[in-house]
Formats: C-alpha cells, structure tokens, sequence
C-alpha cells in the first residue's frame, strides 16, 4: 500500500520561500510509471492541481503560478519536494502531495493516493 | 485551461434518498474524469475514474456517467457516511488538470 506524508514548516512569513517535502513508502518515486503531484486546497475552498514530476525529474507546472514553484526529486530517500518562492498570504493553503495511477500511461493521471495534507499559513 | 463546473453547490438529503450530482466540463475531456470524496479534515479520496470506473474498495451505491462534457456522479441510497464533499477531477487535457469547485451533500 502506497503511503505520502508531507513535511515542512506550517508558518512561513510573506516573501519568504515555502519548501515542502513529501516521503513516500510502499512505492517508489524512481518508478517510470507514475507521476507524483502537489495539490492544495484553501481554506474553504476547492482544490487545486500546482505540479508534478516524473521520475526522470522532468517536471510540469500549473501555469497560475506563474513560474515561481520548483519540483524536485531525492531518490535516495524516496522524496519529492516543492519549492515556492515569495509567497503571500494567497499561498495560505493545505498542500497535498499526492501519485496518480500510471501517469506515463495516458488515461491514469488521475490520483490514486494522497498524504494527509499539511497546513501551511503565510503571515508576518 | 479547462474549467470544471459543478452543481448544485450544496444538496440538502436524507439517508436512503437517491441523488445525483453533475459536472460539466468547458470542453470535451472524453472519460478522462474522476470523482473524489472528502470529509472534513482529511484528504480527498478516489470514487471514480474513467468517468464510470469505481475504484477499488468503493461500495456499489456509486456510480458515474457520462462522456464529453457532461458527467454524473449518483449515489443510490444515501447513507451517513456519504455527507461530504464531493469533487469531479479532469485530467484530459493539461496543464493544468483541473478540479471542480465542488458539492457539498448535507442533511
């Protein structure tokens, strides 16, 4: 059974840079088949699909963020991060990471399992 | 970017009613959409994909439709533990996948 969790500080001051990690067991993020996503959710509000990586490190980005965020990938702990510079109060949010069924397979991009989010809130 | 339209945006139910929930995609995403359930305080989880495939573990008062732009999620006697949010995901065409804003079921 897949298992994410996610990790990182759960306060971050405004045009700071928030840095998520999200460890993965049961699985592997060197595997070819499967893309590995962040999504976050703000308060109140729906979801929202902000990246993600494959395993060669290739990495496709949402273009609402406007080219701030950096994916990134540490296969010797089976990790993958994000990286969100000169962040705002807008980037107040529960960020999921989360791996779709086959990504590399057209028609399983869809997400399979997800970690249980982690809050993080942009304030001075 | 294809935007996800979903409605109602809150549905007022009783257990054992039978209801269904739509989702309209702004272009044709074929079957590539999903469904997602989330309860308060927790991640969403998988219901549906390929428009109609539950996932694994999902009981059988689930079930989807559709194909295009049109789709549906209907669940077929409501129970207590089907007040939630429900979520239609496309993932046809990206970047970016896309999410509805959502329908909240309640009693």
């Amino acid at each position: 059974q897949v298992q994410l969790q996610e990790s990182g500080p759960g306060l971050v001051k405004p045009s700071e840079t928030l840095s998520l990690t999200c460890t993965v067991s049961g699985g592997s993020v060197s595997s070819g088949t499967y893309f590995w996503s962040w999504i976050r959710q703000r308060p109140g509000k729906g979801l929202e699909w902000l990246a993600y990586i494959a395993h060669s490190g290739a990495a496709v980005y949402n273009p609402s963020l406007g080219g701030r965020a950096t994916m990134s990938l540490d296969r010797s702990n089976n990790q993958f991060s994000l990286k969100l510079p000169s962040v705002t109060a807008d980037d107040t949010a529960v960020y999921y990471c989360a791996r779709d069924a086959g990504g590399a397979v057209a028609g399983l991009e869809y997400f399979q399992y997800w970690g249980q989010g982690t809050l993080v809130t942009v304030s001075s | 970017e294809i935007v996800m339209t979903q409605s109602p945006g809150t549905l007022s139910a009783s257990p054992g009613d039978k209801i269904t929930l739509s989702c309209r995609a702004s272009a044709n995403i074929a079957s590539n959409l999903a469904w997602y359930q989330q309860k308060p305080g927790q991640a969403p989880r998988l219901l549906i994909h390929s428009a109609s495939v539950r996932a694994t573990g999902v009981p059988a008062r689930f079930s989807g439709n559709g194909s295009g732009t049109d789709f549906t999620l209907t669940i077929s006697s409501l129970q207590s533990a089907d007040f939630a949010v429900y979520y239609c995901h496309q993932y046809n065409i990206y970047p970016p996948w896309t999410f509805g804003e959502g329908t909240k079921v309640e009693f």
